[in-house]
């Protein structure tokens, strides 16, 4: 059972627009987001996270949405440059709940065109 | 480099061999977690560990995996008798507390080891 899901395996965006990755949870215990960017070959390295007594959370270029009514999350890049070319990983835990494993979701590979 | 630290980055083993990942968690962390990517899937929970203590273990395949950390040294994730199967990509990470607030929990993840089982 897929607690976690990124539904597009990829995704393809131009330079200086907006990217946006989605992720879906089914698991209504779990009560903190992260996400984080993977080059190959290399461990995944965080990116932002939001607690879900949140709906927002920015840092720089990234924003993170929660919509746990709908258990959705995404998020944002804008503007998207080159360098942000990677595999990007949402991630959940049940903190309140004393668990701490991330359970995280299959993946979109972003690739930002010049 | 105040980074989580693995090694070794790659290793090879035949089938039927030990396989004994290492990995040093950033200064100042006492919560170390180990994950396995296997090809085209996501990173897959396998155990969480304190100083001496095994807090959550339920990743874990039944036999020949184990996992350790002692009060010295780093944490030390075993795999005997590899087979085929075995071959994955595994990732140490760490985090600062177990205080339960959300932010003190985010795990900072080492390069990982990729092991090949021949």
């Amino acid at each position: 059972d897929q607690q976690v899901k990124q539904n597009s395996p990829s995704l393809s965006v131009q330079e200086g627009r907006i990217s946006i990755l989605n992720c879906d949870y089914t698991n209504s215990m779990f009560d903190y987001f992260l996400w984080y960017k993977k080059y190959p070959a290399e461990g995944p390295t965080f990116l932002i996270s939001i607690s879900s007594i949140k709906d927002k959370n920015e840092d720089g270029r990234f924003t993170v949405f929660l919509n746990k009514s709908a258990k959705h999350l995404s998020l944002h890049i804008v503007p998207s440059q080159p360098g942000d070319s990677a595999v990007y990983f949402c991630a959940a835990s049940a903190v309140a709940s004393g668990t701490y494993k991330y359970i995280f979701g299959t993946g979109t590979r972003l690739k930002v065109l010049a | 480099n105040a980074g989580v630290m693995q090694n070794p980055r790659h290793l090879v083993r035949r089938r039927g061999q030990e396989a004994r990942l290492r990995c040093s968690p950033m200064k100042g962390h006492s919560h170390v977690y180990w994950y396995r990517q296997l090809p085209e899937e996501g990173l897959k929970f396998m155990v969480y560990l304190q100083k001496e203590n095994i807090i959550d273990e339920s990743g874990m395949p039944k036999e020949r995996f184990s996992a350790e950390f002692p009060k010295e040294g780093p944490s030390i994730l075993r795999i005997q008798q590899v087979v085929r199967g075995d071959s994955a990509a595994y990732f140490c990470a760490s985090s600062l507390s177990g205080t339960g607030f959300p932010r003190e929990e985010t795990q900072y993840f080492g390069p990982g080891t990729r092991l090949l089982v021949l």
